[in-house]
């Protein structure tokens, strides 16, 4: 069963900094993954996807990786503001038909004014 | 305006009284979803279908029930609810197909609290 795992689950930093945030899924036979946001008591906000056969992704100031074979991506933020601040989630879906997704718990980001 | 939308946003209810939350999107999707929201749980998937009268069981599926009779709805069935059903449910939709699967929109939520 694939599982997905996210880290830090929360993080606090100070307006300007580039952060990274982490996602690892146990299972590489992924069909494609996608990072979302989260804002508190809200629906969820698509940001990046990324296909199994693509690198990277970027959209302003993010930029998403993916690494199969280590069973990684990342979601790079950078010069953090306070309107960043939400919950991050990544989503993978599966094997050739992708029909099931399995999301991480998110991390929690507060970027401080 | 592309969307998926859900209703109710908020129902309180109570133990065993049949309840249904309807989801639409108006994006001609193929796929649609429904997850459910929990503390220290994170999202789960509880139902996925692929097209019209094409539906298969997600991670927790017990105590819920969907239909796909028109490729814009999904509605998601509960029986007979019970307080751990109590959540924050999320309908989703993308496409599917030849265009393969590409990013997944997501309604606005529905809190459920069954007493």
């Amino acid at each position: 069963k694939q599982e997905v795992t996210q880290i830090p689950a929360a993080l606090s930093v100070p307006e300007g900094e580039n952060l990274v945030l982490n996602c690892s899924f146990t299972d590489s036979a992924i069909y494609n993954l996608q990072w979302f946001r989260q804002d508190p008591g809200k629906g969820l906000t698509s940001l990046l996807l990324i296909q199994s056969s693509q690198r990277e992704q970027t959209s302003g100031r993010l930029n998403a990786s993916l690494d199969k074979s280590s069973g990684r991506s990342t979601l790079y933020i950078a010069a953090s503001q306070p309107g960043d601040s939400a919950t991050y989630l990544c989503a993978v879906r599966l094997g050739t038909s992708g029909s099931r997704l399995t999301f991480g718990e998110g991390t929690q980001l507060t970027v401080n004014p | 305006e592309a969307q998926v939308t859900q209703n109710p946003r908020y129902l309180i209810t109570v133990t065993g009284k049949k309840l249904t939350v309807t989801c639409s999107q108006n994006m001609n999707h193929e796929y649609m979803s429904w997850y459910r929201q929990d503390p220290g749980l994170g999202l789960r998937q509880i139902y996925y279908s692929m097209n019209v009268e094409v539906t298969d069981k997600g991670d927790v599926p017990e105590g819920y029930k969907v239909s796909r009779k028109e490729k814009r709805n999904f509605p998601l069935i509960l029986e007979s609810p019970s307080p751990n059903q109590t959540s924050l449910y999320f309908c989703a939709s993308s496409l599917w197909g030849g265009h393969g699967y590409n990013e997944q929109f997501f309604g606005p939520g529905t809190r459920l609290t069954v007493l």
